[in-house]
C-alpha cells in the first residue's frame, strides 16, 4: 500500500460545479498536511494547509479526518483556472523522507 | 521578497557530461529539499540539506549524484556522467524549519540528456 494515495482522475467537470478529492495516508503518526496544485510543466504551489478543525479559503475547503486517516479538498463554484493537478502532501516527523507527496489528482474544468 | 530561485531553467547535456543545478532558498530558509519529477509522474524525494549538512539522502541514487549546501552560496545538485534516464524536471524547495511549515518550490530545472 502506498503511503499517500490519491485518485489520479482525471476529473472532468463543468464550470461552476463543486468537486471533491480525497487523499488517504498510512502513517498514523503523520503530523502536518497540505494541498498543493501543480500546473502542467510548472512547480507545485501551496494551495492550503490542512488543520484538524478544517479550514476554508474562499472557494476551497480542506478537512482532516485523523481517525480514518484521510484529508479532503472541496472546490466550490469551480473556475476554468482551477484546472490543474492537485497534490496531497503528508509530513511525518522531522525527516524529509517523511514528507510524502501523493501522485496527484488531475482536474479539468470545461466551459 | 524573492522566492526560491533555481537556475538554469533548462539544461541540455550530452551523455557522459556533468550537470550542475543550483538552488537559492527563500530568504530566512535554511532547509533545502531536492525532488525529481519524470513526465506524467509524481515528485520523488532525493535529498534534504541544511546549511553545510546533508540530513537525509535516502532518495539519492548511490552513484553519480551528489548534493551540497555550503555556508555561503546556493545549494548544488550535481549529476556526473549523465545518462538519458536522468532527463527530468528537478525541483528545489525550501522551508524555514523541519517542523510543520510547508515547502516552497522553485520553478525547476529541466534537464535533457541527448
Amino acid at each position: 500500500r502506498k503511503e499517500v494515495e490519491q485518485d489520479p482522475g482525471p476529473f472532468n467537470v463543468p464550470e461552476g460545479a463543486t468537486v471533491a478529492f480525497n487523499c488517504t495516508y498510512s502513517n498514523s503518526a503523520s503530523q502536518s498536511f497540505f494541498w498543493y496544485r501543480q500546473d502542467c510543466r510548472k512547480e507545485p504551489k501551496l494551495l492550503m494547509s490542512v488543520y484538524s478543525s478544517g479550514n476554508e479559503d474562499g472557494r476551497f475547503t480542506a478537512q482532516l479526518n485523523r481517525a480514518s486517516q484521510y484529508i479532503s479538498l472541496l472546490i466550490r463554484d469551480s473556475k476554468l483556472s482551477d484546472s490543474a493537478t492537485y497534490l496531497c502532501v503528508v509530513k511525518g516527523d522531522s525527516s524529509a523522507s517523511k514528507i510524502i507527496f501523493g501522485s496527484g489528482t488531475r482536474l479539468s474544468i470545461r466551459p | 521578497n524573492a522566492g526560491v530561485m533555481q537556475n538554469p531553467r533548462h539544461l541540455v547535456r550530452r551523455r557522459g557530461q556533468e550537470a550542475r543545478l543550483r538552488c537559492s532558498p527563500m530568504k530566512g530558509h535554511s532547509h533545502v529539499y531536492w525532488y525529481r519529477q519524470l513526465p506524467e509522474e509524481g515528485l520523488k524525494f532525493m535529498v534534504y540539506l541544511q546549511k553545510e549538512n546533508i540530513i537525509d539522502e535516502s532518495g539519492m541514487p548511490k552513484e553519480r549524484f551528489s548534493a551540497e549546501f555550503p555556508k555561503e552560496g546556493p545549494s548544488i545538485l550535481r549529476i556526473q556522467q549523465v545518462v538519458r534516464g536522468d532527463s527530468a524536471a528537478y525541483f528545489c524547495a525550501s522551508s524555514p524549519d523541519r517542523g510543520g511549515s510547508p515547502l516552497h518550490f522553485g520553478n525547476g530545472t529541466r534537464l535533457t540528456v541527448t
